[in-house]
């Protein structure tokens, strides 16, 4: 059984780029959230996939985008990038059914310069 | 609005001595309560989780937590500490409803003395 995986571990990027995560989800799950950990934050939820839908989303700006692929890997991409958008990006897998655990990736760092 | 409030930002014990960790959430029913501990640079690792039932979880590592739903409160605590333990530590609510997101506190930072 293969854990959640994310790709790249780190990033640096410049203020107006645009970038793309990835995230492949643990053996058998069929749903991905992403998260944003600001330093010193506790994860912020940003929005989760189920079956390629998006299933949820917290208080993010559509510029915050995200794809599920039918292998249920997983893309959170970021447009016009702020300074504030520098964090540590995680995705979490699980199985919808409520009572799931999530298991979560080790995250991609992301700088914006 | 669901929170989680962790009030202690650093904690400092010594190798061998007993943790306790503080954990407040605010919500109008019970919800799915868990522990998780990031190590520096690493993802989340989940530690123990509430649902129903028992109110005092075992959980991995040597961690227990009791639910105390008269108090709002979901403390982790720890007989001994060892030097391994030191990292950060978040309480985090689940709301187990459309979107099943998990809401964090702001982390209680562990710091170990030798």
């Amino acid at each position: 059984e293969t854990g959640v995986t994310q790709s790249p571990t780190h990033l640096i990027k410049t203020r107006g780029q645009q970038v793309t995560l990835r995230c492949s989800s643990q053996s058998g799950h069929n749903t991905v959230s992403w998260y944003q950990q600001a330093l010193g934050q506790g994860p912020q939820f940003i929005f989760q996939y189920y079956r390629e839908e998006e299933n949820g989303r917290g208080n993010f700006p559509p510029r915050f985008s995200g794809l599920q692929f039918p292998n249920y890997s997983s893309e959170l991409n970021v447009n016009a990038l702020e300074l504030d958008d520098s964090a540590l990006y995680l995705c979490a897998s699980s199985n919808r059914g409520g009572l799931e655990t999530q298991y979560f990736g080790p995250g991609t760092r992301l700088l914006v310069l | 609005a669901q929170s989680v409030t962790q009030p202690d930002i650093h904690i400092t014990v010594s190798e061998g001595a007993s943790l306790e960790l503080r954990c407040n959430y605010s919500y109008g029913a019970t919800p799915y309560l868990f522990w998780y501990v990031q190590s520096p640079g690493q993802g989340l690792q989940l530690l123990l989780k509430y649902f129903s039932g028992d109110t005092l979880v075992q959980g991995i590592k040597g961690f227990e937590a009791e639910f105390k739903r008269s108090q709002s409160s979901f403390n982790l605590r720890k007989p001994s500490v060892h030097w391994s333990d030191a990292a950060e530590y978040f309480c985090a609510v689940a709301l187990m409803n459309r979107d099943d997101k998990i809401i964090f506190g702001k982390g209680t930072r562990l710091h170990i003395l030798p």
